[in-house]
């Protein structure tokens, strides 16, 4: 059984460059999430998508960061032009639909390096 | 979302037992209280949830006194690899966005 999966592991990029965070669920999980996490805090939320649909954006911390989820599975995380605020872990999560417990199962996170 | 207070830090001995406190005074009626584990270079792992009184699993036990507005967690005999970053999250669902803190980083020493 496959967790959560999450590609690159690590990405360095110079500032002003886009980049492109991939997020495998567990399958059949209808619940996606995005968290950011800077070193020695716990991580933030980003966005949280049902199925293909984006119901909660709230986290995103500017118009440079976007999230989809076209076919309801695999999601990808889109920063352009970042810049070195944006060097952190970003971890993805997925849950059962329904699911009553806060269970979510995380991946291994993407390292990301601004320079 | 309840906000939660716990120590930024503690160290214990191998075979020792080590309990962990939380507070969560604003903690709604249908909150529940849960705990997650995060090692270095991997992301948060689910270990514990509760709602009221006693919680044991394979890994811990999570107590919560009558009026909920604390919980500990226990951890029997913690080993070198139990070191690790604990969080303690109160809310509902696993369909809504998880709050962490900046967690308790326990140290285990030989």
């Amino acid at each position: 059984g496959a967790g959560v999966s999450q590609s690159p592991r690590y990405k360095v990029a110079k500032r002003g460059q886009d980049v492109a965070l991939r997020c495998d669920p567990i399958s059949g999980h209808v619940s996606l999430f995005w968290y950011q996490q800077a070193l020695g805090q716990g991580p933030e939320f980003l966005t949280y998508f049902q199925n293909e649909a984006q119901l909660d954006k709230s986290g995103l911390p500017s118009d440079r960061f976007f999230a989809e989820r076209p076919e309801g599975s695999v999601s990808t995380l889109k920063i352009q032009r970042t810049q070195q605020e944006d060097s952190a872990v970003y971890l993805c999560a997925s849950s059962h639909r329904g699911g009553s417990r806060n269970e979510q199962f995380f991946g291994p996170g993407t390292r990301l390096t601004v320079l | 979302l309840a906000k939660t207070t716990q120590p930024i830090s503690m160290d214990s001995y191998e075979g020792q037992e080590v309990n962990i406190t939380c507070s969560h005074n604003n903690i709604a009626t249908n909150d529940y209280i849960t705990w997650y584990q995060q090692f270095p270079s991997q992301g948060p792992r689910f270990i514990i949830q509760g709602y009221k009184t006693k919680v044991t699993n394979e890994v811990a036990s999570l107590f919560i006194p009558a009026d909920r507005k604390s919980s500990t967690l226990s951890l029997p005999r913690v080993s070198l690899s139990d070191t690790a970053v604990y969080y303690c999250l109160v809310g509902f669902s696993g369909n809504t966005p998880l709050v962490f803190g900046k967690g308790t980083r326990l140290s285990v020493i030989a």
